[in-house]
């Protein structure tokens, strides 16, 4: 079964500064999608970005990135210039790619990120 | 227009009480989910369904009984609440044929059985 683990349960960056999200997978798969969901305490589930396994380039969207590690299992968020609109849990999510009718997301336990003024 | 929207948006009541929370999504999707997340914040899901077939059907105590009547809608059942019940639940949608589609989410309903 596939896991995903978040190690660090809080972070903190101060505004405007960039803060980076640790998370690894398990997975005996080659071919998979790997997304960053972001919580604010609204409680909506806000997809950030997501990753092809089989890309070699990393995803960016805006001031958001990702350095995805295939040979470690490593797909960790960068959040650069960070806002304090950017607090929130952020989850870092699973999802296989030959499941396609109703596949679920396997998500990390989150990261809950503080943004100082 | 809010793409997956779930209501009742919050929930109180009594344990051994039956409660459903309903889901409609207005995008066309072909697949819907039921998540859960519980006091700790960790995301599990329950039921997906494509086009109106039970796909997925987790570990999830047979108290709880999705419904889904057509593709835009999937509702949830739950008899004889119990406390360990209480958690956000959030419905999802997505179109089927590819894993990287996005998964879209309701806002979720915030169970709490006293």
């Amino acid at each position: 079964a596939q896991t995903v683990t978040q190690s660090q349960p809080e972070m903190s960056v101060q505004e405007a500064e960039t803060v980076t999200l640790s998370c690894t997978y398990d997975t005996s798969e080659s071919d998979y999608y790997l997304f960053w969901y972001k919580q604010p305490p609204s409680r909506q589930m806000i997809l950030v970005i997501r990753q092809e396994a089989y890309k070699q380039q990393n995803a960016t969207e805006n001031r958001f990135s990702v350095n995805f590690q295939k040979a470690a299992k490593s797909f960790s968020l960068k959040i650069s210039d960070s806002q304090l609109g950017d607090a929130a849990m952020y989850f870092c999510a699973y999802r296989r790619s030959w499941e396609t009718s109703g596949s679920r997301l396997t998500f990390g336990e989150g990261t809950q990120l503080t943004v100082n003024p | 227009d809010t793409a997956v929207s779930q209501t009742p948006k919050y929930l109180v009541t009594q344990m051994g009480n039956d409660k459903s929370i309903k889901c409609e999504q207005n995008l066309g999707h072909d697949t819907m989910y039921w998540y859960k997340q519980d006091s700790k914040k960790f995301l599990k899901i329950m039921f997906s369904y494509n086009n109106k077939e039970l796909i997925i059907n987790e570990t999830v105590p047979n108290r709880f009984s999705p419904k889904s009547p057509d593709k835009a809608h999937l509702n949830l059942h739950i008899n004889s609440l119990e406390l360990g019940d209480s958690a956000v639940y959030f419905c999802a949608s997505s179109q089927g044929g590819t894993a990287g589609n996005t998964i879209y989410f309701g806002e979720g309903s915030w169970l709490t059985v006293v």
